[in-house]
């Protein structure tokens, strides 16, 4: 069975650039979270796709977009890049909607800069 | 809205020894579950183990070992014999009812170990 994967690990981009970051989901889940983790704090939820279709969407501004695709991997686009986004970007998937019973399970991460 | 609170920013433990880490969390859905993961310095966050809050029994997997006391919103973690690979950030989580639209997890601020 293969695990929640993410692409690319590390990436360095200038104020106002876009950037585009990857997930796989686990096989057999159409479920995929986007969370945010600034240094020292725990994660923040950026938004959730189900089959598709954003189901959830945490604080952040509509810069945040992301897309689910047929095979339920998943896109996070950030547009008009600003210093605050530099954090590690979290992808995690689950089987899906089961509700408070349901577990999540993570990628290793993207960690972006932003100069 | 939910919160967890993790009021322990770091913890030691020697080897073999047991370790509590404290959680505590608030929320007004009916049904909820709590999760604690561990995050390494590599940054991946690792499924540790699950309670939901209609469990009578408190989860356990392996060294781990989930303290639920449902009246007074706790979750704390209880590690059994530790090992040097024990050393990493602590996050306790929750998540909502569905039907509340909270599908999201929320986290605490973490313990480092």
């Amino acid at each position: 069975e293969t695990g929640v994967t993410q692409s690319p690990t590390h990436l360095i981009k200038t104020r106002g650039q876009q950037v585009t970051l990857r997930c796989s989901s686990q096989s057999g889940h159409n479920t995929v979270s986007w969370y945010q983790q600034a240094l020292g704090q725990g994660p923040q939820f950026i938004f959730q796709y189900y089959r598709e279709e954003e189901n959830g969407r945490g604080n952040f501004p509509p810069r945040f977009s992301g897309l689910q695709f047929p095979n339920y991997s998943s896109e996070l686009n950030v547009n008009a890049l600003e210093l605050d986004d530099s954090a590690l970007y979290l992808c995690a998937s689950s089987p899906g909607l089961a509700g408070a019973t349901e577990t999540q399970y993570f990628g290793p991460g993207t960690r972006l800069l932003v100069l | 809205a939910q919160k967890i609170t993790q009021t322990q920013p770091g913890m030691f433990v020697q080897e073999k020894e047991a370790v509590t880490l404290d959680c505590t969390y608030d929320t007004s859905d009916p049904s909820y579950g709590l999760f604690w993961y561990k995050q390494p310095s590599s940054g991946e966050m690792i499924f540790l183990i699950y309670q939901g809050s209609y469990d009578q029994q408190n989860a356990t997997e392996g060294r781990y070992s989930l303290n639920f006391q449902k009246a007074r919103k706790s979750a704390n973690l209880v590690i059994s014999a530790s090992q040097l690979g024990d050393s990493a950030m602590y996050f306790c989580a929750m998540r909502g009812d569905a039907n509340f639209g909270n599908e999201k997890l929320t986290f605490g601020t973490g313990t480092r170990l």
